[in-house]
């Protein structure tokens, strides 16, 4: 079965520092796209960052960047200059580019991020 | 719509009871997925909707539930005789395509049974 682990179920950060989110993931297939959701008290989850896996150079938007090692299966988050607003369930997830499930995302049980200021 | 809908926002119900959550995508997104979120976990897969075609509902956990989608418009999910373990935020999206993942989610439908 393919599996998204997420090994750090809580974690917390100043408000202003970096933290890094872990995931790691399990598929057997080469090409897939891989992805950081947010998801605030609203419950509305929001994409943060997206990576294909077919390129070498890590993702970043803002100050959220990746580092994703494919040999590894690990795509870890990094969350720059953290702000309040930052605080939310942090998932992440991953979805086939091939095949007839190129649909479905499988993700990980998440990790709750505080941000103390 | 600017964005995904879902209502009910809140849905306490009886055991036994049917429900039903409606979603309505974003206008022209002709895919749209419905996932449960128990507490504590991840998305579930529910169901997949893509145009005309034929549904994908591989995830739906029993034959209780049913989900159906009017071409590219609003989508309904229906639990029927509800049961306590059927408790759990359901969360729609909708995107252009399949998305490769680039999903536009609504802010759920919490159900509670009792």
């Amino acid at each position: 079965a393919q599996t998204v682990t997420q090994s750090q179920p809580e974690m917390s950060v100043q408000e202003a520092e970096t933290v890094t989110l872990s995931c790691t993931y399990d598929t057997s297939e080469s090409d897939y796209y891989l992805f950081w959701y947010k998801q605030p008290p609203s419950r509305q989850m929001i994409l943060v960052i997206r990576q294909e896996a077919y390129k070498q150079q890590n993702a970043t938007e803002n100050r959220f960047s990746v580092n994703f090692q494919k040999a590894a299966k690990s795509f870890s988050l990094k969350i720059s200059d953290s702000q309040l607003g930052d605080a939310a369930m942090y998932f992440c997830a991953y979805v086939l580019d091939s095949g007839g499930s190129n649909y479905k995302l499988t993700f990980g049980k998440g990790t709750l991020l505080t941000v103390n200021p | 719509g600017a964005g995904v809908s879902q209502s009910p926002s809140n849905k306490v119900t009886e055991k036994g009871k049917d429900v039903e959550l409606r979603c309505d995508p974003i206008s022209g997104h002709t895919a749209l997925y419905w996932y449960r979120q128990r507490l504590g976990q991840g998305l579930e897969f529910l169901i997949y909707f893509q145009g005309n075609s034929a549904p994908d509902k591989s995830g739906l956990p029993s034959d209780r539930f049913s989900a159906e989608r009017t071409g590219e418009s609003v989508s309904t999910l229906t639990i029927q005789r509800t049961q306590q373990e059927d408790s759990a935020v359901y969360l729609c999206a909708s995107s252009r395509d399949s998305g490769n993942g680039e999903l536009f989610f609504g802010e759920g439908s919490r159900l509670t049974v009792l």
